[in-house]
């Protein structure tokens, strides 16, 4: 079965700081990933998403995530952090066949004076 | 161009209770997902439709929850009858296909007295 697992619920950063959110998903072959953002009282935003090719992929607002085939990781990173990004952010995978998206637990951001 | 609609934004309901929870997906997407959303569990299919047609029943919640999708542009999820378990976040989210991106609602919250 597919799965997707989001080891650190919670992280708190300084502003200014570069923030790494860990992504690790579970499937035989490589699937499409995602990662989502939703601030409070809000739906799922997209950030950006990979299908194939060039295993970095650059989303809104200065994100990025790197896809490793050989982890099974698809992490968030960003160089520089502002209070604004505080939020929760989802990972996702869904099948190239085309079924639902599967998510991770989500992991809560904190971004600090 | 709109995006999802959800409606209402807030439920309350006291146990035993049937209520129904409405969506309106992106004019033109042929996907729509409904996905329930707590702290603990994070995000759980409950149902996704492919051109109206059911393709996913989320396997836990046959017994008591029931989506249908009357025409391509909305879509309700009924609860009968509801538990104070069901308090939750309610998703509605679309796509056009299985390569493009999944946009949410903002969600109904329901709260089961």
């Amino acid at each position: 079965a597919q799965s997707v697992t989001q080891p650190d619920a919670r992280v708190t950063v300084s502003e200014g700081a570069s923030l790494q959110l860990r992504c690790k998903y579970s499937y035989s072959a490589t699937p499409y990933l995602f990662w989502y953002v939703q601030y409070p009282r809000q739906g799922l935003q997209l950030l950006l998403k990979y299908y194939s090719g060039d295993p970095v992929v650059q989303g809104v607002n200065s994100f990025e995530a790197e896809f490793s085939k050989s982890n099974s990781s698809f992490h968030l990173q960003k160089a520089s952090v502002h209070w604004s990004d505080s939020a929760v952010y989802f990972c996702a995978l869904s099948l190239p066949s085309g079924t639902y998206q599967r998510f991770g637990t989500g992991t809560k951001l904190q971004v600090v004076p | 161009d709109a995006g999802v609609t959800q409606t209402p934004r807030h439920e309350v309901a006291e146990k035993g209770q049937t209520i129904i929870l409405k969506c309106e997906p992106v004019s033109g997407h042929n996907d729509l997902f409904w996905y329930r959303q707590t702290k603990i569990q994070g995000l759980e299919l409950l149902s996704y439709f492919r051109s109206k047609s059911l393709m996913e029943d989320g396997g836990a919640f046959k017994d008591r929850f029931k989506a249908e999708m009357l025409n391509s542009s909305f879509s309700t999820l009924k609860i009968q009858p509801t538990e104070p378990k069901d308090s939750a976040v309610y998703l509605c989210a679309s796509r056009d296909n299985a390569n493009t991106e999944v946009f949410f609602g903002k969600g109904t919250r329901l709260t089961v007295v």
